[in-house]
């Protein structure tokens, strides 16, 4: 079974461009979570979507980031425009609706710097 | 402050080792707790999970939480090489699913 994937690896951009962040969860994971490790701190949550649905977006930290789960299959995470202390990584997870605690398996994440 | 709080090391042990690794945390309402081993350059991974207080064992590992202290701490018994990675505590609430993470400690286990 593949596990969730990100795309890019990683990404460098200059300051005021735009960046756009995709994850493919697991198959039949109905779960979604953003979350973001930016240097020296620890990965913090930014938003959840249950299918298409955003169940949680208290976590995103302005309004420059944009996430979408269209179909509620894959999810992209918009950063318009980029600002340096965005540079980090950020990780997708899903997770199953059923289940405790919901284990959330995690992706390889995506390096963003912003330059 | 930050509602969990890691020691993130860096923590460095000869193989066969004790490894003890805690987390403190501040709020009440978790009750799930976690432990993710991340390798380098790799997401989170899962290692064990506990629900509200006691241990629970899984081979190498001991996972307990003292929710009377909010203190929860990972044992790895006999580490080995393939041990060395970054560990990180999280929480969750009952209601809700995000994770509560700490920073995580980078362990390393020298043959």
């Amino acid at each position: 079974e593949a596990g969730v994937t990100q795309f890019p690896s990683h990404s460098v951009i200059e300051k005021g461009q735009t960046v756009t962040l995709r994850c493919d969860p697991i198959s039949g994971h109905d779960n979604l979570y953003w979350y973001r490790r930016v240097m020296g701190k620890e990965i913090k949550f930014l938003l959840h979507f249950v299918k298409e649905s955003k169940q949680d977006e208290s976590g995103m930290p302005n309004n420059r980031f944009l996430a979408e789960r269209t179909g509620g299959t894959y999810s992209t995470l918009k950063v318009q425009p980029a600002e340096l202390e965005d540079s980090g990584v950020y990780f997708c997870a899903s997770s199953q609706l059923q289940g405790i605690p919901y284990e959330q398996y995690f992706g390889p994440g995506t390096r963003l710097t912003v330059t | 402050q930050k509602e969990v709080e890691q020691d993130p090391g860096p923590l460095s042990v000869p193989e066969g080792a004790i490894v003890s690794l805690n987390c403190t945390y501040s709020n009440s309402a978790f009750q799930y707790f976690m432990w993710y081993r991340q390798y380098s350059r790799k997401g989170p991974e899962l290692l064990m999970y506990t629900y509200s207080s006691g241990n629970k064992e899984d081979g190498r590992f001991t996972a307990q939480v003292d929710k009377s202290s909010k203190y929860i701490s990972l044992f790895i018994r006999d580490s080995q090489p393939s041990d060395s990675a970054t560990y990180l505590c999280a929480m969750r609430e009952t209601s809700g699913s995000r994770l509560t993470f700490g920073e995580g400690t980078q362990l390393t286990v020298n043959p």
